[in-house]
């Protein structure tokens, strides 16, 4: 069965330092990947995803991800945390056929950010 | 942009009242999605739909069940809500691709 593991619950970082929140899977396949922020009350939003090709993934406000298939470790990082960052990160896995992925979710990091 | 509504933001229930909770999409997706969230928990998958009238359990559906009449809305069904259903709920949709869109959350407690 997929597995999804963030091993850190709380991560504390200072604005403008770099931020590297850990993601670990289980799956037997190649895998799709995303990484997900969800504000105070809010949803989850897409930050980035892996599908196939570059290892490396762009995403939105900043963040990127290495897929690294020999550590089975998807990592989000940001060089530059703003405290607008201050949320908490999901990191899932896809699981199934290509006609529809259910995602397994990790437990989450909350981020803060200090002054 | 995808857009995924869910019908309230802040939900009060009583123990054994029935509680119905809605989510549109607006993007023509295939699948949809219920999650519950919880505290250390992350999110649960409660049920799923790859389609008009077909539902899959997820990995919690004990207490909940589901209707999908057309292809942009899933309702999630509490027949007789208990206090340990109190939680965040999360509606996601999804294309063929596995990319899934969030609505905001639910937030519901039964007292």
């Amino acid at each position: 069965a997929q597995s999804v593991t963030q091993p850190d619950i709380h991560i504390t970082v200072s604005e403008g330092a770099s931020l590297e929140l850990r993601c670990n899977y289980s799956y037997g396949a190649t895998p799709y990947l995303f990484w997900y922020v969800q504000s105070p009350g809010q949803g989850l939003q897409l930050l980035l995803k892996y599908f196939s090709g570059d290892t490396l993934v762009q995403g939105i406000k900043g963040f990127e991800a290495e897929f690294k298939r020999s550590q089975s470790s998807f990592n989000l990082r940001k060089p530059s945390v703003h405290w607008s960052d201050a949320a908490e990160y999901f990191c899932a896995v896809g699981a199934g056929n290509t006609g529809f992925q259910k995602l397994v979710f990790g437990t989450g990091t909350r981020l803060l950010v200090s002054p | 942009d995808v857009k995924v509504t869910q019908s309230s933001r802040y939900l009060v229930k009583r123990t054994g009242e029935k509680v119905f909770l809605e989510c549109v999409q607006d993007m023509d997706h295939e699948n949809m999605f219920w999650y519950r969230q919880d505290p250390g928990l992350g999110l649960r998958l409660i049920y799923f739909s790859y389609d008009v009238k077909m539902k899959e359990k997820g990995d919690i559906p004990e207490g909940y069940s589901v209707s999908r009449e057309k292809k942009e809305r899933f309702s999630l069904i509490l027949e007789s809500a208990s206090t340990n259903q109190t939680s965040m709920y999360l509606c996601a949709s999804s294309s063929q691709r596995g990319e899934q869109f969030f609505g905001p959350g639910t937030r519901l407690t039964v007292l």
